[in-house]
């Protein structure tokens, strides 16, 4: 396994509904990403922190709440959420570099398969 | 836009061939990562290749970058079922941990 764990790795949720992922990496990385892996497009970059600071947020929806109390755990917090929100979301980890060195490796979690109805 | 794309889109090959996937980008880059993703899970790091070099090895597989053309290659040789996959680049430009993944190479080995 890669070092990064994400739970549940099933959900299903109503538009409705109020759920949390959360991703947990035991590799030391100090760079946590949440991604949305959608059929038959690139992955997208949704949320960067980088010591716990939040870097990047790539016009994410406000449905979709990043929450990361430390280096090691990020959440994603859901509420109200669209059928067009099924996904594949992924973290992924790496360790902080200038550019171009071998940090910039990401090492991804399994993913949580959501489904909204 | 997407940085990444990658060619073909899918790819079926007897077990034991060689199955080659291209990437073309468009900006500038400091390097370039191959992952592959099993269905419906996260996807696995392979191969980095840095800017300034032209072609990597690891294993069966043989990454190789022109810059001048603003693509990659990425070889596996003599297949097997396992490596049954979809393969994605990912371009690293500019400062900061931004990656950028293209569509992926849905490859299909057949035993």
């Amino acid at each position: 396994e890669t070092g990064v764990t994400q739970t549940p790795r099933h959900l299903v949720m109503g538009m409705t509904n109020k759920k949390s992922l959360k991703c947990e990496q035991h590799l030391g990385h100090n760079a946590m990403y949440w991604y949305k892996q959608s059929a038959k497009k690139p992955l997208e970059l949704m949320f960067v922190y980088n010591f716990k600071e939040q870097t990047e947020n790539n016009s994410v929806p406000s449905r979709f709440s990043p929450e990361c109390p430390n280096s090691s755990h990020l959440f994603l917090h859901l509420h109200t959420l669209q059928p067009e929100d099924s996904a594949l979301y992924l973290c992924a980890s790496s360790q902080d570099s200038a550019s171009g060195a071998p940090e910039d490796t990401q090492y991804f979690g399994p993913g949580t398969r959501l489904t909204v109805l | 836009s997407q940085q990444g794309e990658e060619d073909p889109q899918a790819l079926s090959i007897q077990e034991g061939e060689n199955a080659t996937m291209n990437c073309s980008y468009k900006t500038s880059i400091n390097n370039l990562q191959w992952y592959r993703q099993n269905s419906g899970r996260g996807l696995v790091h392979l191969i980095l290749i840095r800017s300034n070099e032209r072609e990597k090895h690891s294993g069966r597989l043989r990454v190789t970058l022109d810059t001048s053309k603003k693509s990659s290659s990425l070889l596996i040789t003599a297949s097997r079922a396992a490596d049954t996959a979809s393969y994605f680049c990912a371009t690293a430009s500019g400062g900061y941990q931004k990656v950028t993944f293209g569509t992926g190479t849905k490859l299909q080995v057949i035993p």
